[in-house]
């Protein structure tokens, strides 16, 4: 069965407007949780790590004012895209790994800013 | 510095065997991962090898390690056309936590 869910899978809003992506945890309870980005054709490039109960550790070159995660329980992070513009159309992918152990994906929220 | 590479597209025949390959810098890593995408998708763990390990075998997937040379291939067996998708290997170095390092990803093409 699914070790990640992530909601919605889709999503179609107009430019300004803040989108949040959910990610949960369903078979243990997950201290970390990893997001990433995907570019048509590209691999994947981690956003941010998410800490539970503190604040999200962000990559190089990523704004956290712009793409806020929370990560308020041990099953769920979010990360908010703030006043999204087409060039934050995307897909968004979150993991979920225990250390050393490998890592489970979420499907992927595609979203497309209008 | 971490980097892993695959190369970019490979096309194969129904039934033949698929072998895609990988190199990676850090042999720090205590596992390395095969991950497969399928269009739309998010990512689905394959396979995984523990890095003392040079082969694993799981059904029609094949492992194969070589930590001298630091590369990674993932044989398919009777290859399907349900096999058509984008597979990435990955490792998590030590020193980058729990962070994985993704290849480009191998875009695989099964022709019927």
């Amino acid at each position: 069965g699914a070790v990640v869910s992530q909601h919605p899978s889709w999503v179609i809003c107009k430019s300004g407007t803040s989108v949040k992506i959910e990610c949960r945890s369903l078979d243990f309870q997950a201290t970390t949780m990893f997001w990433y980005r995907q570019f048509p054709k590209q691999s994947l490039m981690l956003m941010a790590t998410s800490n539970e109960g503190s604040k999200a550790t962000y990559e190089q070159g990523v704004e956290k004012d712009k793409f806020l995660i929370n990560h308020a329980s041990l099953t769920l992070s979010t990360l908010t895209v703030t006043s999204a513009h087409p060039e934050d159309s995307s897909f968004y992918i979150c993991s979920v790994g225990q250390p050393n152990q490998p890592q489970h994906f979420g499907d992927g929220t595609r979203l497309s800013i209008l | 510095g971490e980097d892993v590479e695959q190369s970019l597209f490979l096309s194969v025949r129904e039934g033949d065997s698929s072998v895609i390959n990988c190199t990676y810098t850090d042999s720090s890593s205590t596992y390395l991962y095969w991950y497969k995408q399928e269009p739309g998708a998010g990512l689905q763990l394959l396979t995984y090898i523990f890095s003392n390990m040079d082969m694993k075998q799981d059904q029609r997937l094949t492992v194969l390690l070589n930590k001298k040379d630091k590369h990674l291939s993932l044989r398919i067996a009777d290859t399907q056309t349900g096999d058509s998708a984008i597979y990435f290997c990955a490792e998590i170095p030590k020193a980058a936590g729990n962070k994985l390092t993704f290849g480009g990803g191998t875009r695989v093409l099964v022709k019927p």
